[in-house]
């Protein structure tokens, strides 16, 4: 069974304020990632990481910070939040023996954010 | 650059009839691609994936796909949809080079099933 979890699951917030998104998962994966989503609309790849240490900024630009600190963990942090970054962030990780993009990403039930 | 068109935003269907969700892909490069399911309030769920071999493709909860490379498209079918087929489904490709891992989703469409 895929373990993945997200904290919180809904958040709202007000303008200028830092939050932490969580993500941890159980299952020993090394390669972690966080997509942003919009209603409608497909998912982007706002970060991503291939190990302990190993951090990366996905396609679509974004003002949040992850850090990896733990294979299990993967935070994402907005220093000053804004109503632009109002979304739904979902995270997932991945990990094989093969090809990394041959691998099924396991996906978190997301954090639906909203800035006011 | 890779990029996921799924034609159709909302489908429509009766219970127990037939669907097809058309995704088509645009790639320089060989791709691997995949079918995922959101239901709501959940986070995305595989499907199925096709890597290699027979083009037709068997997932999860009796869906299937079938992958056609000159027309560059992944469409993903059931022969007896259920209510609890309703959901959103996103089609996604990774480039065969990819070390990242990296998928690019198409915009999801909306299956919504009629009893």
């Amino acid at each position: 069974e895929a373990d993945i979890y997200q904290t919180p699951r809904y958040l709202v917030i007000g303008t200028g304020k830092k939050i932490t998104l969580e993500c941890s998962q159980t299952m020993g994966h090394d390669k972690m990632y966080w997509y942003q989503q919009d209603p409608g609309m497909e998912l982007h790849l706002i970060h991503y990481s291939y190990g302990v240490n190993s951090t990366e900024k996905g396609d679509l630009s974004s003002e949040s910070t992850v850090s990896r600190i733990r294979t299990e963990h993967f935070p994402l942090t907005l220093e000053s939040a804004r109503p632009s970054h109002t979304s739904q962030y979902l995270c997932a990780s991945s990990g094989g023996s093969g090809a990394s993009s041959t691998d099924t990403q396991y996906f978190g039930p997301g954090t639906r954010l909203t800035v006011l | 650059a890779q990029s996921v068109t799924q034609l159709d935003s909302q489908v429509p269907v009766f219970e127990e009839a037939p669907v097809e969700l058309r995704c088509n892909y645009s790639s320089s490069v060989s791709v691997y691609l995949f079918w995922y399911v959101q239901y709501p309030n959940q986070g995305l769920q595989l499907l199925l994936k096709y890597l290699s071999g027979s083009t037709l493709v068997k997932g999860i909860n009796g869906f299937e796909a079938e992958f056609n490379k000159s027309q560059t498209s992944f469409h993903l079918r059931k022969p007896s949809v259920h209510i609890s087929d309703t959901a959103e489904y996103f089609c996604a490709v990774s480039a065969h080079s990819s070390n990242t891992g990296k998928l690019i989703f198409g915009q999801g469409t909306t299956l919504q099933v009629k009893p």
